[in-house]
């Protein structure tokens, strides 16, 4: 079946500290790649989206590469802001469906 | 140009009630999507609604069920809640299975 498996959180980092968070997926076939982000009593905001194998997307600098060679698709961000604290959401598509798959989130606190 | 809308924001019901969930899609949108978001979790996929109808539906219950009308706004029914019930429960729009707008979602608490 389709599955997205996170890092565990929660990520407690420093301001100005460089940013991962993991994500595996599970799929049959090529599916489409994002990262969501979710700021406390907000609904979900696509951060990023790749389509492809060795597509990368990035926004807001933040960086995440689809690897079809290691099934993964981890955020990365070089220095974080306190306003980057939020919880990220990787998730995964198939464009003929829609339907999202989501991994359970990871926590992340930035202190300033 | 609003974004997608959510009512109500919070509600509180018991154990064996019914409860309705209402959503806006945003404009130009024909898809509506509706996702169970318990406390620590992921969105989970309930299902999807097109031209009226239900076009996929994930791994839940009959209790849940939902409606799209003519112009596209949606409506999702619970019925006989459980305490597990308890969530937040997210709407999201768009045209055909393009990119998903999320709105912000109702709180159920089921007592």
């Amino acid at each position: 079946g389709n599955s997205v498996t996170q890092m565990e959180g929660p990520v407690t980092l420093s301001e100005e500290a460089f940013l991962t968070i993991n994500c595996t997926y599970t799929a049959t076939g090529y599916p489409s790649l994002f990262w969501y982000v979710q700021y406390p009593g907000e609904g979900l905001q696509l951060l990023l989206k790749a389509t492809k194998a060795d597509d990368k997307g990035s926004n807001k600098g933040f960086e995440a590469t689809y690897r079809k060679e290691t099934t993964s698709f981890h955020l990365e961000k070089g220095s974080v802001q306190v306003s980057d604290s939020a919880v990220y959401f990787c998730a995964l598509t198939y464009s003929t469906l829609g339907r999202l798959y989501f991994g359970r989130g990871t926590q992340l606190t930035v202190w300033p | 140009d609003a974004g997608v809308t959510q009512s109500p924001t919070h509600l509180i019901k018991t154990r064996g009630q019914q409860v309705t969930l209402r959503c806006s899609p945003k404009s130009g949108h024909d898809t509506v999507s509706w996702y169970q978001q318990a406390l620590g979790q992921g969105p989970q996929f309930i299902f999807q609604y097109y031209e009226e109808e239900e076009r996929q539906r994930g791994n839940f219950p009959d209790r849940f069920s939902g409606h799209q009308f003519p112009n596209y706004s949606s409506e999702l029914n619970v019925n006989a809640l459980l305490l597990g019930d308890s969530a937040l429960y997210l709407c999201a729009s768009s045209f055909r299975v393009a990119k998903q707008f999320f709105g912000p979602g109702t709180r159920l608490t089921v007592l």
